[in-house]
């Protein structure tokens, strides 16, 4: 167990429609990360906030947004979904900004879009 | 830019066969190297990690070490058992940039058998 925890474990939902990502990272972790792994994209970045901030954006869609709260979870939004964003959603959380810092994972939450 | 290319899998052994998965970076200056597992159904794992050149990962048996000349990081075990399949991703996080985000390769399937 990392000590991560994302909510839901799986999500299904049809095309258009919005859905919402829940993370709460491991206590005392301030860097929270979004990455999606899908079978042709492979593991990629999505975004980063750190404590409470935007830190570093990947390549996240204009279509998905997310945001850290004052308690430090995240919720990563996706609207107007299409097939392609069906996918595994994992949140990581590391306790600075320090490169060498590991990240823990959580267990995703997978995405159908129908 | 910065990059990680691995070898592609799957990779087939058996048990206490020599394992050696490679793994090559593009990046600028001096990255954070690492080695996360992923076991089926499970987020990812931090296997091991090494922050400047020469330094050696190792954990669990398995080993790599940080090659700044050849930009390399192999992940090697001398003795694989059945419950060392999973798949396994190279990664980097890059210096200078504004996030720590982790950039990954496409992940190396290993399969032991018995």
């Amino acid at each position: 167990d990392s000590g991560v925890t994302q909510t839901p474990k799986h999500l299904i939902t049809a095309t258009g429609q919005r859905v919402t990502l829940r993370c709460s990272p491991r206590s005392g972790d301030l860097s929270v990360y979004w990455y999606q792994q899908s079978l042709d994209q492979g593991l990629q970045f999505l975004i980063q906030y750190y404590n409470g901030e935007e830190r570093a954006k990947g390549n996240i869609l204009e279509r998905f947004s997310a945001q850290q709260f004052p308690d430090l979870h995240s919720e990563l939004n996706l609207s107007s979904l299409e097939l392609g964003d069906s996918a595994l959603y994992f949140c990581a959380s590391s306790v600075s900004l320090a490169g060498a810092d590991e990240q823990y994972f959580g267990p995703g939450t997978r995405l159908t879009v129908t | 830019g910065n990059s990680v290319t691995q070898m592609e899998g799957p990779v087939t052994l058996s048990e206490e066969a020599f394992l050696t998965i490679n793994c090559t970076y593009t990046a600028t200056g001096y990255p954070s190297l690492f080695w996360y597992v992923q076991y089926p159904g499970e987020g990812l794992q931090l296997l091991l990690k090494a922050t400047k050149a020469d330094d050696k990962g190792s954990n669990k048996g398995f080993e790599a070490t940080y090659r700044k000349e050849t930009t390399s990081f192999h992940l090697e075990k001398g003795s694989v058992q059945v419950s060392d399949s999973a798949v396994y991703f190279c990664a980097l996080t890059p210096v200078w940039e504004a996030g720590t985000a982790l950039i990954f390769g496409k992940g190396t399937t290993l399969s032991v058998s018995s």
